[in-house]
């Protein structure tokens, strides 16, 4: 596609079900990340995947977080028995950046704001 | 792990001036220095970035500088315009190279 893809755009969730968020990279992009971002807050990192190589897992908040690639393309995002201070704009973006020393530019999706309510 | 400070939180310019932002950063081992620009709603977009081996880079009316001594690095933007009102991030990498650690943002407004 044109851009980076991510679905819902918007997630309204009871506090204590699991939800699962979508995100198709660009095409060809090997690097695949995960943010979230907090009301006024920047962005904090939660994941990274870079091709077949294990994905850097030390942002996930806690164990209720977690995030899988099939494929080396798209990604989807699953939290667990979800939390009001949950609720932010998660954010993914993707990159061509090859390698361990990724320093190309990351094209973010427009987001996911989940509420948990 | 790396901690980035930016500063200022808000900036307040008049159409045709020019605005600075400043972020400092803790990582002696970073190596690549972005710029993002966020509008409201949208994703963050890069506008510019600098890799170690340089110490100033221009892109028109925005450039960024560096210094690698003091670990800080500035977003520079001239003749401002309306259309530059949103919310600026620095990005410095990680040491391990795996993410780009965001800065709290500055929310620059101009105003014509």
């Amino acid at each position: 596609g044109a851009g980076v893809s991510q679905s819902p755009s918007n997630k309204v969730t009871e506090k204590g079900k699991d939800v699962e968020l979508r995100c198709d990279p660009i095409s060809g992009h090997t690097a695949l990340y995960w943010y979230r971002q907090s009301l006024g807050q920047g962005l904090e990192f939660l994941i990274y995947f870079q091709g077949n190589s294990a994905p850097d897992k030390s942002g996930l908040p806690s164990d209720r977080f977690s995030a899988e690639r099939t494929g080396g393309s798209v990604s989807t995002l699953t939290i667990q028995r979800t939390q009001q201070e949950d609720s932010a704009v998660y954010l993914c973006a993707s990159s061509a950046g090859q390698g361990r020393f990724l320093d190309t530019e990351a094209f973010f999706g427009q987001g996911t704001r989940l509420t948990v309510v | 792990g790396e901690n980035v400070e930016q500063h200022p939180s808000t900036l307040s310019v008049q159409e045709g001036d020019s605005a600075v932002i400043k972020c400092t950063y803790s990582d002696s081992a970073s190596n690549y220095f972005p710029w993002y620009k966020q509008e409201l709603g949208k994703g963050p977009q890069l506008i510019i970035d600098i890799r170690s081996n340089v110490g100033e880079k221009k892109d028109q009316r925005i450039a960024v500088t560096l210094n690698k001594t003091a670990k800080h690095f500035s977003l520079h933007i001239t003749e401002t315009q309306p259309e530059d009102s949103a919310v600026y991030f620095c990005a410095p990498i990680n040491q391990a190279g795996t993410a780009l650690i965001f800065g709290k943002g500055t929310t620059l407004s101009v105003s014509s």
